[in-house]
């Protein structure tokens, strides 16, 4: 499967603990993307990649958060003591390093903080 | 204003009709827009790109209204199976970031 590839899919976890999430982008995508969705609601941009320059953040992105993509491949979110309230589907997608094109999702990983 | 809007729905219609949604989007600089299918608990999926001259592929047809900021989404012949979400895509001008709108939730009825 050459998709983009995220993981854990599900994350159970307490309130204060620490979460990591992984993305694996497509191969040849320069451009990686994390978003946030709750339910009823669309995707919320959060940040993005290219290569290894995080080049934009979203205020959506508290100082409890926090994305690396050190070789410019694999990227990780890491969320510091988790709230109630981050309990949401963390999307990963990657594109091309070109103007209007497309982005590739894949399947989430979804967090739930008791 | 946000900066993408959408029809939340939910649009209820019965199989073999006809159902178009507009998502409208506040930046007139924006050059870049998408139309993204999503079924329940599961990721977007690029429905189809809309270009400048209107695109159609298959049953659906896309097009780009720059005067009055708006893109269409039309489906025709709607299937069981067409019932999902439909998000509306649009890039932050200047950078390579993208907007969804909240998208419109569809339900087509046997």
């Amino acid at each position: 499967d050459t998709g983009v590839s995220q993981n854990p899919r599900h994350k159970i976890t307490k309130r204060g603990q620490n979460v990591t999430f992984r993305c694996d982008p497509i191969s040849e995508h320069n451009r990686l993307y994390w978003y946030r969705q709750t339910l009823g609601q669309g995707p919320e941009f959060l940040t993005y990649f290219q290569n290894e320059a995080q080049l934009e953040k979203s205020r959506l992105l508290s100082d409890r958060f926090s994305a690396e993509r050190p070789k410019g491949s694999f990227s990780t979110l890491e969320i510091q003591r988790t709230e109630q309230g981050d309990s949401a589907m963390y999307l990963c997608a990657s594109s091309l390093g070109l103007a209007g094109v497309p982005l590739f999702f894949g399947e989430g990983s979804r967090l739930t903080v008791l | 204003r946000k900066e993408v809007e959408q029809d939340p729905g939910p649009f209820n219609v019965p199989e073999g009709a006809t159902v178009a949604f507009n998502c409208t989007y506040s930046n007139s600089a924006s050059q870049s827009f998408f139309w993204y299918r999503q079924d329940c608990r599961k990721e977007p999926k690029l429905l189809m790109s809309v270009y400048s001259s209107g695109n159609e592929d298959g049953r659906f047809t896309a097009q780009l209204n720059r005067a009055s900021q708006y893109i269409s989404l039309l489906i025709r012949d709607s299937k069981l199976s067409d019932s999902a979400t439909y998000l509306c895509v649009v890039n932050y001008p200047g950078t390579y970031k993208y907007i969804f709108g909240t998208g419109t939730r569809l339900k087509v009825l046997a």
